[in-house]
């Protein structure tokens, strides 16, 4: 059974970095074909990408986000960190996190975890 | 940059079809993944590579993909079926998602 649970701040003061951790089980990111990634969505918005890494450490970033993060795995720990920086009350948003394979399908998500920005 | 169109909204009576597009430039050439998503849910992948349906997921669940047009078909819609749906594709390492499309069951 394949599980993942976001972590992290809830509040995050403004031109602070924020930085979310991904705990999963049931797969293994040192398996072929396997990546996980993640996904904000702002109240009542819709779905935006903004990283994937994979089991062989390729890392994409949103075009858009690019200069700003981050995504790094510890396979030891099951655990995939996403850093972003320079937050703003725009970044205001539920972060998921999902694990996902070679054709690109998010299989399972994470419950998400809302992030606040504000001072 | 790659762009998703769907429409903000889609109506179906009860036990009808329902039928979500999902606008693309040559979005045929690409694989379409498809998911709902319940207030307050995370979203849930409910068709992927165009047309396969993950364990779970109904029958009554289906999807095309040709030219320039992505289709997510729900048959004999139920009132639990009522969410959003967004539609996802890969385009240069990067994944896009549509606007998003609320179904309503009336």
């Amino acid at each position: 059974q394949i599980t993942l649970k976001e972590s992290g701040p809830t509040l995050v003061q403004p031109t602070q970095t924020l930085t979310l951790t991904c705990t999963f089980s049931g797969f293994s990111l040192d398996t072929s074909g396997v990546g996980v990634g993640w996904i904000r969505q702002p109240p009542g918005k819709a779905l935006e990408w903004l990283a994937l890494i994979y089991w062989d450490d390729n890392k994409h970033y949103s075009p858009s986000l690019k200069s700003r993060l981050t995504i790094t795995k510890d396979t030891s720990k099951n655990q995939v960190v996403l850093a972003m920086t320079n937050m703003d009350p725009v970044d205001t948003a539920t972060y998921f996190c999902a694990h996902t394979l070679t054709a690109g399908q998010l299989g399972y998500w994470g419950q998400g975890t809302l992030v606040t920005v504000s001072s | 940059s790659y762009e998703l169109t769907q429409p903000l909204s889609v109506s179906v009576a009860l036990g009808q079809t329902a039928r979500i597009t999902c606008g693309g430039n040559n979005i045929g050439n690409k694989i379409v993944h498809w998911y709902q998503q319940k207030p307050g849910q995370a979203p849930v992948l409910v068709i992927y590579t165009d047309s396969n349906r993950p364990s779970g997921i109904p029958e009554r669940f289906s999807g095309s993909n040709s030219g320039s047009t992505a289709t997510l078909t729900i048959s004999r819609a139920q009132a639990g079926d009522e969410a959003d749906f967004y539609c996802q594709v890969w385009d240069s390492n990067t994944a896009i998602f549509g606007g998003g499309t609320m179904l309503t069951v009336l």
